[in-house]
């Protein structure tokens, strides 16, 4: 089993909608959650850290069951600029160093 | 929000030949940075943890010969890659975490290599 799995995607949504992203990780210790967003040809870009609670940042949502071992993202009114590869990533072990998913392709259309 | 440069940002090399890529934080000390490599439609793999002041950890599979890690500073991190053969072809991109803990990472905004 890969340390961290995504959905497979792409995603082709129309303006306006809501997508929700899975993401699962197999290394129960993991202590460290983020969503990064890569734009094509470009370094990834922390979108946001996921809590334990649950986080909400504007149109973007996070969430962690732990139980389950797996983060979501939830994007709201989905913009034409949301277009982009979304990054699951990880904490390995027990340091800062993180682990990627393969990312999910996302394409908002007019 | 701290800045990570990469230098050069994109490279075309022949075979054989070694290539150096640099890693700065401009804003920050940074005593951990990690260097990944991203091959198309690829997630960013782990390579190495580079230390400052000591040997850097390289991910299994990842040789150390290979790709030399130098953290010679709190803000600057070198990758060289040896004897550069066309599968080394892909896209570096280095990160780093500020020291005095945090677990944010920031990216470089990396180096396109291509060995020809």
């Amino acid at each position: 089993r890969k340390e961290v799995e995504q959905d497979p995607g792409p995603f082709n949504v129309p303006e306006g909608a809501t997508v929700a992203f899975n993401c699962t990780y197999s290394n129960s210790a993991s202590q460290s959650f983020f969503w990064y967003r890569q734009d094509c040809r470009k370094e990834p870009k922390l979108l946001m850290s996921v809590y334990s609670s649950g986080n909400e940042d504007g149109r973007f949502t996070a969430q962690l069951n732990r139980a389950s071992q797996y983060i979501s993202l939830l994007i709201r009114d989905s913009k034409l600029s949301d277009s982009a590869t979304y990054l699951c990533a990880v904490n390995k072990n027990s340091g800062y160093a993180l682990n990627f998913g393969k990312g999910t392709s996302l394409l908002v259309t007019p | 929000g701290a800045v990570v440069s990469q230098h050069p940002s994109r490279v075309i090399c022949k075979s054989g030949t070694s290539v150096k890529i640099e890693c700065r934080s401009l804003d920050f000390q940074a005593t951990t940075m990690f260097w990944y490599r991203q091959f198309p439609k690829k997630s960013l793999m782990l390579m190495a943890t580079s230390n400052e002041g000591s040997k850097a950890t390289y991910e299994q599979g990842v040789e150390k010969d290979k790709f030399l890690i130098n953290h010679a500073s709190l803000t600057l991190s070198t990758l060289t890659v040896t004897s550069a053969h066309p599968e080394d072809s892909s896209f570096y991109i280095c990160s780093a975490t500020p020291g005095g803990g945090g677990e944010t990472q920031y990216f470089g905004p990396g180096t396109r290599l291509l060995v020809l």
